[in-house]
């Protein structure tokens, strides 16, 4: 199993330009996050799907868009690269997310994102 | 803000030695979670202790969970340098829907 897999590893953007962070997961996992890290700040999340074609807003969504068309794939969107969104990116899932046992989070390797 | 707090934010110790790392929360708790995380790396999963446990064990770590003061601590016993990462707690709060909330970390360094 290859786990929780996020693409691109490193990229450097413009500001106002549009890009996708890819995140696959291969565990059959129903639950899966976005978070962003920041020097400081800890980890924050963005958006989060409990399952296929549910997704929904965490502590910090503004400028940025998800969608969960199947249980393996949770891309998170950038409508606009601002500066501010320079940030490295992570993708988490676990099984769910009430059930405590299965409730550890599998986090990806990250996507260290610069906007310019 | 529900984030839980941890402290020391950072911490430097002798290879051999003990490191306490404390967490903090305001609300109540379904579970609360201890992280790892390497530097470029992705965070771990190291040991999750639910709101009605007072005391897990996992190899060299050991987590407590006091719910009367709303604090968690990680012991890692005969610390090794390889422990080198930081060290975040997440917490599943009561009431809020589906999501973990981190601390910012607490930052260890064990020297040979």
């Amino acid at each position: 199993n290859a786990g929780v897999t996020q693409t691109p590893k490193f990229q450097v953007l413009k500001t106002g330009q549009s890009m996708t962070l890819q995140c696959a997961q291969d565990m059959n996992h129903e639950y899966m996050s976005w978070y962003r890290q920041d020097p400081g700040m800890g980890l924050r999340l963005i958006h989060y799907s409990v399952g296929a074609g549910i997704t929904d807003q965490g502590e910090v969504p503004n400028g940025y868009n998800v969608s969960r068309s199947t249980t393996e794939d949770f891309p998170l969107r950038l409508l606009s690269a601002a500066p501010s969104q320079t940030s490295v990116y992570f993708c988490a899932s676990s099984y769910s997310f009430r059930q405590a046992r299965d409730q550890p989070q599998h986090f990806g390797d990250g996507t260290r994102l610069s906007i310019l | 803000s529900q984030q839980g707090e941890e402290d020391p934010q950072a911490l430097s110790i002798q290879e051999g030695e003990n490191a306490t790392m404390n967490c903090s929360y305001k609300t109540s708790i379904n579970n609360l979670q201890w992280y790892r995380q390497n530097s470029g790396r992705g965070l771990v999963h190291l040991i999750l202790i639910r709101s009605n446990e007072r005391e897990k064990h996992s190899g060299r770590l050991r987590v407590t969970l006091d719910t009367s003061k709303k604090s968690s601590s990680l012991l890692i016993t005969a610390s090794r340098a390889a422990d080198t990462a930081s060290y975040f707690c997440a917490t599943d709060f009561t009431g809020a829907n589906s999501k973990l909330t981190f601390g910012k970390g607490i930052t260890l360094s064990v020297r040979p």
